[in-house]
């Protein structure tokens, strides 16, 4: 069975960094296209950042600069690293494979929720 | 980067009903789009992607159809169970833009 499963959200206060992790199984991270998304309290989803089997990233314009994504091929884990926190990032992140050349996510984690807050 | 306007915000139903959500790129995206079902507190569910390919599992009363830069989600005979947020996405170049969501409520 195909499973992502993130970890790491919390509270945090603003221009604060946290970690998310997303540990994967029944797929391998290197060799999907695997992407997050994230969805503020009461709003819709927003597009976070996708990374290639290539090793290529990109990223919504709100998160240039302050997030990163990587992965850990040995750990079979895909991660964000986000930086420089803001009240605006509160949220529910998912992390999601999206299928080669279409690009559509057909597996999401459940979600893990970060609040930026004093 | 790509907006994408779905329509309408909200829409009222009954069981047995058939809906129509549209959604509308700002240039033309081909036939890279895609509809997901949002239940609360649960994670997307894709239901189309390919603007018209119909995801595994997915019950046939749903249909995408449109290309360029109109799409449009069919629900045929209504069930308790697809009273939810849907959402489009294109994914014909990054940032894979959402629409804004469709919530569909019981009427």
């Amino acid at each position: 069975e195909v499973q992502l499963v993130e970890t790491g959200g919390g509270l945090i206060q603003p221009g604060g960094s946290l970690r998310l992790s997303c540990a994967a199984s029944g797929l391998t991270v290197s060799g999907n296209y695997m992407s997050w998304v994230r969805q503020a309290p009461g709003k819709g989803l927003e597009w976070v950042s996708v990374l290639y089997r290539s090793g290529a990233t990109y990223y919504a314009d709100s998160v240039k600069g302050r997030f990163t994504t990587s992965r850990d091929n040995s750990e079979n884990t895909l991660y964000l690293q986000m930086n420089s926190l803001r009240a605006e990032d509160t949220a529910v992140y998912y992390c999601a494979r999206s299928v080669e050349g279409r690009y559509y996510v057909d597996v999401w984690g459940k979600g893990t929720t970060v609040i930026v807050s004093s | 980067d790509i907006q994408m306007t779905q329509s309408p915000s909200s829409l009222s139903a009954s069981v047995g009903d058939r809906v129509t959500i549209t959604c509308r790129a700002s240039q033309s995206i081909s036939t890279y789009l895609n509809w997901y079902q949002q239940k609360p507190g649960r994670a997307p569910n894709l239901l189309i992607y390919g603007a018209s390919s119909l995801q595994s599992g997915v019950p046939s009363r749903f249909s995408g159809s449109g290309s360029g830069t109109e799409f449009s989600l069919t629900i045929i005979s209504l069930l308790p169970e697809d009273f939810a947020t849907y959402y489009c996405q294109e994914s014909y170049s990054t940032p894979h833009n959402f629409g804004q969501g469709t919530k569909l409520e019981i009427k």
